[in-house]
């Protein structure tokens, strides 16, 4: 069985550019959720989406923003890139929307980004 | 708000030496808890869970980890590590009723030496 899958896993981009990631997620799961992982933060959850809806928010600006298509795949997009969005976003799914998951969560390898 | 510290940043230990990764945690509510590792260049992977029943969650790779409600603590232990268990170890935390994303640690990245 497959896992979760992000593309890119590497990209450098420049201050004001925008990114957007993709994540396939394992076989038959519905609901995917957005990490950021930094040195000085850890891992701080972006959003979940689950068919194809945003269920769950962190507490970041509206600069960071997703969407999840019918077949389960997510993309999440940052514009007006900033330094400090450098970082390794990881992607996750699981079977069911977290509030009825119990914490099993599967990791892609996740995308590091390099904002110059 | 819920928060997750993990006490230690880095461990290192020799090969086959027992270790504990010490967590805490701060909530209003009941809480599920969780450890996920990370080996260099990969994603996240989890170790074990506690969601209720017995306080000793035994895991994948030899782990087990206790959970203490009166002190809030979740403690990763294995009673001897070997080389390939050098990662990052994440302590985690869910509250019982809420959206259900986790609130991670920062992590304590384990080195084990020969």
């Amino acid at each position: 069985k497959a896992g979760v899958t992000q593309t890119p896993r590497y990209l450098i981009k420049t201050r004001g550019q925008q990114v957007t990631l993709s994540c396939s997620p394992i076989s038959g799961h519905r609901s995917v959720s957005w990490y950021q992982q930094t040195p000085g933060q850890g891992l701080q959850f972006l959003f979940e989406y689950f068919s194809e809806t945003q269920r769950n928010k962190g507490n970041f600006p509206g600069r960071f923003s997703g969407r999840q298509f019918s077949n389960s795949r997510s993309e999440m997009n940052v514009s007006t890139l900033e330094l400090g969005d450098s970082a390794l976003y990881l992607c996750a799914s699981s079977l069911n929307t977290l509030f009825l998951n119990t914490g099993e969560l599967f990791f892609g390898e996740g995308s590091r980004l390099t904002v110059l | 708000a819920q928060s997750v510290t993990q006490l230690d940043s880095q461990v290192p230990v020799f090969e086959e030496a027992p270790v504990e990764l010490r967590c805490n945690y701060s909530s209003s509510v009941s809480v599920y808890l969780f450890w996920y590792v990370q080996y260099p260049n990969q994603g996240l992977q989890l170790l074990l869970k506690y969601l209720s029943g017995s306080t000793l969650v035994k895991g994948i790779n030899g782990f087990e980890a206790e959970f203490n409600k009166s002190q809030t603590s979740f403690h990763l232990r294995k009673p001897s590590v070997h080389i390939s268990d050098t990662a990052e170890y994440f302590c985690a935390v869910s509250e019982k009723g809420s959206q259900g994303n986790l609130i991670f640690g920062k992590g304590t990245k384990l080195s084990v030496k020969p």
